[in-house]
């Protein structure tokens, strides 16, 4: 089956910097990547995902880009803000109808520095 | 719209004691999955739907039944449960038309087992 591999464990970053966080799969039938974002005690909430005919997509502050020929995407957050303090996963599955076998990586618990 | 309800929110059992997680959607959504999430190991896929009548097992579904008897409710149970499966649960669903197909979940339920 497919395995998710997510790393760091733990970013730290000053507010206003940027924070890459990294993710590879292990099964090239593997063509849809979602990124979910989880605050304390709540439920994941997608905040964007990228389909494997595409290398890049963008949503003002929050990228995701993928490489499929070294099976890794990676999401980048500029000009971080408080808010964005969470715990972020990723996630990968063969979509081709609806995502009912979603697998995701262990999660990277995000902290923005005032 | 409601989204993805799942009661209840908390729940403590004893060992051997049996319960029943559960979720409903009113997105009319076709896919249905259910999750555990534990702290260092992300979202784990217990069992999972794509449509009424139709179930399959996830990575761990030891333990735990499903059944699918309408396109809105998809309950989760546990024969007798094990502290090892105290745990948070999550009930997700998603559209299986193809385009969007972003998973949604529920507030999900957390379980403890002593």
């Amino acid at each position: 089956g497919e395995n998710v591999e997510q790393h760091p464990s733990t970013l730290s970053v000053q507010e206003g910097d940027s924070a890459v966080i990294k993710c590879t799969y292990s099964d090239s039938a593997s063509n849809y990547f979602p990124w979910y974002k989880q605050e304390l005690g709540k439920r994941p909430q997608l905040i964007i995902d990228i389909r494997s005919n595409v290398g890049e997509k963008k949503d003002q502050r929050i990228a995701v880009t993928l490489n499929k020929t070294a099976k890794h995407f990676s999401l980048h957050i500029t000009e971080t803000q408080p808010e964005d303090s969470a715990v972020y996963f990723c996630a990968a599955s063969m979509s081709n109808f609806g995502n009912e076998k979603l697998t995701f990586g262990t999660g990277t618990r995000l902290t923005i520095i005032p | 719209n409601a989204g993805v309800t799942q009661t209840p929110k908390f729940q403590v059992l004893k060992t051997g004691q049996s319960m029943t997680l559960q979720c409903a959607q009113d997105m009319n959504h076709e896919y249905m999955s259910w999750y555990r999430q534990d702290p260092g190991m992300g979202l784990r896929l217990i069992h999972y739907s794509v449509g009424a009548g139709i179930t399959d097992q996830g990575e761990v579904p030891n333990g735990y039944n499903v059944s699918r008897s309408t396109t809105e409710d998809f309950p989760l149970r546990l024969l007798s449960a094990a502290p090892s499966q105290t745990s948070v649960y999550f009930c997700a669903s998603s559209y299986s038309g193809g385009g969007d197909t972003e998973a949604f979940f529920g507030q999900g339920t957390r379980l403890t087992v002593v």
